[in-house]
């Protein structure tokens, strides 16, 4: 258990319409990061919150969007959803200034969309 | 910008053969973190070693072992003894230090190597 929690761990939505996975971050993490792996492939790196603050992008889509909670949480709005944006969602957390840079990372929602 | 190239998409060795991936990473970087995550069946990332970027010695954890060579940027995984529950996808990663802005990190990912170990 990476301590990292993700929601929902699947989702089954159509095109057109808007869904929010939830990340909550390790205890102490101060950073979350989003990642998309589509089928088979590495991952993507979407977005980086530090603090409650949009620290680095990636190629995140216009209709995506993110933000960092004060209490920490994360949530990634993925809107107007498209077949191709079917794929697993990943969020990690890290200490981010004084760690070792590793990141750890929650089990993934995996997100269909018909 | 950083990369991370794994060039063998797919491996296959038989239970307790000794099995190497490979990876290069492109980076004008002189101090980073090399790692290899190892993703089975259930999807979750695991964590299987760390090499610091200024540290000459090889990392090792139990069966694995790196081979880092760092004039060539390169950061090959040696798994000794291969046990069925090795099966997995194996994705090396990148992570510049310190981070140019703080709490800015990107862990930069290869495209992955799915590792079958037989029976």
């Amino acid at each position: 258990d990476s301590g990292v929690t993700q929601t929902p761990k699947h989702l089954i939505t159509a095109t057109g319409q808007r869904v929010t996975l939830r990340c909550s971050p390790r205890s102490g993490d101060l950073s979350v990061y989003w990642y998309q792996q589509s089928l088979d492939q590495g991952l993507q790196f979407l977005i980086q919150y530090y603090n409650g603050e949009e620290r680095a992008k990636g190629n995140i889509l216009e209709r995506f969007s993110a933000q960092q909670f004060p209490d920490l949480h994360s949530e990634l709005n993925l809107s107007s959803l498209e077949l191709g944006d079917s794929a697993l969602y990943f969020c990690a957390s890290s200490v981010a200034i004084t760690g070792t840079g590793e990141l750890f990372f929650g089990e993934g929602s995996r997100l269909t969309v018909l | 910008a950083q990369t991370v190239t794994q060039s063998q998409p797919e491996m296959s060795v038989q239970e307790a053969e000794t099995v190497t991936l490979s990876c290069t990473y492109d980076t004008s970087e002189s101090n980073y973190y090399l790692f290899w995550y190892k993703q089975p069946p259930s999807r979750q990332m695991i964590l299987v070693i760390r090499q610091e970027a200024y540290k000459q010695q090889n990392a090792t954890e139990n069966r694995f072992s790196v081979n880092f060579q760092k004039a060539a940027k390169s950061f090959s995984l040696k798994i000794s003894d291969s046990q069925l529950g090795d099966t997995a996808m194996y994705f090396c990663a990148f992570i510049p230090l310190p981070p140019i802005i703080q709490g800015a990190q990107k862990l930069v990912f290869g495209q992955g190597t799915r590792l079958t170990i037989n029976p």
